[in-house]
């Protein structure tokens, strides 16, 4: 399977705990994104990282929320100290960045957290 | 600031029947893309088409048709002859081409397609 992959696909914490969740994007791939889905909604921009660079955050990442990308492959998102609001669908996706811009992004299946 | 509304909340059509989901947008650039994206039961968004703000020409894809109009500000899909296996939640997206390269999708919130048998 050469597609974007994420782990783990389903997550369930109690309120106030840390939680790590990783992405494996397709490997040519140098940008990688992360959104956030809540029920009914279309997923929201989180964040954006260039090769191993994060390049834009939204607003929507708070100071809980941390990203990294050490060596410009796979991803984590850790989201500390979580809240009930926080339960919700994390879905990574990657491109390939060029000339005229982005391709498309692919994305992963998504980890879903609950938060209890 | 960018905006991308899909007024179908839910649509059902019987197995055969073509449907048109719509998307507007709005947006102040001038480079642009718009997407089509279908979430299946399974949850994983799955790709279908990617339209440059340049390029007014429609596209066709088997069964599955493109109408893109910038005077509307309109990027519309259509499914021919529906079948059950295009039941799924279809989200339309925007992209505008930003200073560090990143081309942040923005989502419209979905229109739930139920072909029925």
């Amino acid at each position: 399977d050469t597609g974007v992959s994420q782990n783990p696909r389903h997550k369930i914490t109690k309120r106030g705990q840390n939680v790590t969740f990783r992405c494996d994007p397709i490997s040519e791939h140098n940008r990688l994104y992360w959104y956030r889905q809540t029920l009914g909604q279309g997923p929201e921009f989180l964040t954006y990282f260039q090769n191993e660079a994060q390049l834009e955050k939204s607003r929507l990442l708070s100071d809980r929320f941390s990203a990294e990308r050490p060596k410009g492959s796979f991803s984590t998102l850790e989201i500390q100290r979580t809240e009930q609001g926080d339960s919700a669908m994390y879905l990574c996706a990657s491109s390939l960045a060029a000339a005229s811009g982005d391709y498309e992004q692919y994305f992963g299946p998504g980890t879903r957290l609950t938060v209890t | 600031a960018q905006k991308v509304t899909q007024a179908q909340t839910e649509i059902s059509v019987v197995e055969k029947e073509d449907v048109t989901l719509d998307c507007v947008y709005e947006t102040r650039d001038t480079t642009y893309y718009l997407f089509w994206y279908k979430q299946p039961p399974s949850g994983e968004l799955v790709f279908l088409i990617r339209r440059n703000s340049f390029d007014e020409q429609n596209e066709i894809s088997g069964r599955y048709s493109w109408n893109f109009q910038k005077s509307t500000s309109s990027f519309n899909f259509t499914i021919t002859a529906s079948q059950v296996v295009d039941s799924a939640v279809y989200f339309c997206a925007l992209s505008e081409a930003l200073e560090t390269g990143a081309n942040n999708l923005f989502f419209g919130t979905g229109t739930r397609l139920t072909v029925i048998p």
